[in-house]
């Protein structure tokens, strides 16, 4: 079946360094999305990318969706200590499915 | 908008027993429901996608038996985990789909059986 896998599984940075997770799929994706969960949390929607090579910024953050549309990357510049959480990707399948990568879990420094 | 709530938020049980988990939308009407399950600090494996009225669709290698979904309106639905067991201890997560893509998900229920 299909498989996402994500790395790495922790990063640990100072504040104010930048920080990057890259999606790997073993099969071709309909669209990738990403999802943040804080400590105790439950994950929250991020963004979703769906066209070969598309990149996307909010704020500090920029998704890149690869243009064989089985990778991408989620990359925060200079990261502050409410970024703070583990980052999913997550592939689309069918039926609206989502098949999670294992998930980077980011720790701040501050 | 778009909140989805989970009940209980905790519950221990006594192995084999069962336990009812709800899953809600509370602002909207949910297509599509699915249940997860996660284990600590690691990803989250769906379980079962469910649609209101219909039977739910089971990932390979959930047992459907021992894992009861019930999708009774466009805001309910509901996991039971029959005859649980101390292997059963996991967090289950639920989220809901308003007929678009994105996921909203439920605040999740730690379940422990002892």
């Amino acid at each position: 079946g299909q498989q996402v896998m994500q790395i790495p599984q922790y990063q640990h940075v100072q504040e104010g360094e930048d920080f990057t997770t890259y999606c790997n799929s073993s099969t071709t994706l309909s669209n990738i999305q990403w999802y943040k969960q804080r400590p105790g949390g439950h994950p929250v929607f991020l963004i979703q990318l769906v066209k070969s090579g598309e990149v996307k910024k909010q704020k500090r953050l920029t998704f890149q969706f690869g243009e064989a549309k089985k990778n991408s990357s989620l990359h925060i510049t200079a990261t502050q200590t409410t970024d703070v959480g583990t980052y999913f990707c997550a592939g689309g399948g069918g039926a609206q499915k989502l098949v999670f990568g294992q998930g980077t879990r980011l720790t701040i420094n501050p | 908008g778009a909140v989805v709530s989970q009940h209980p938020s905790r519950v221990i049980c006594k192995s084999g027993t069962s336990v009812k988990i709800e899953c809600r939308s509370l602002d909207f009407q949910a297509t599509t429901m699915f249940w997860y399950r996660q284990f600590p600090k690691q990803s989250l494996m769906l379980m079962a996608t469910s649609n209101e009225g219909s039977k739910a669709t089971y990932e390979q290698g959930v047992e459907k038996d021992k894992f009861l979904i019930n999708h009774a309106s466009l805001t309910l639905s509901t996991l039971t985990v029959t005859s649980a067991h101390p292997e059963d201890s996991s967090f289950y997560i639920c989220s809901a789909i308003q007929g678009s893509y994105e996921q909203y998900f439920g605040p999740g229920t730690r379940l422990t059986v002892t």
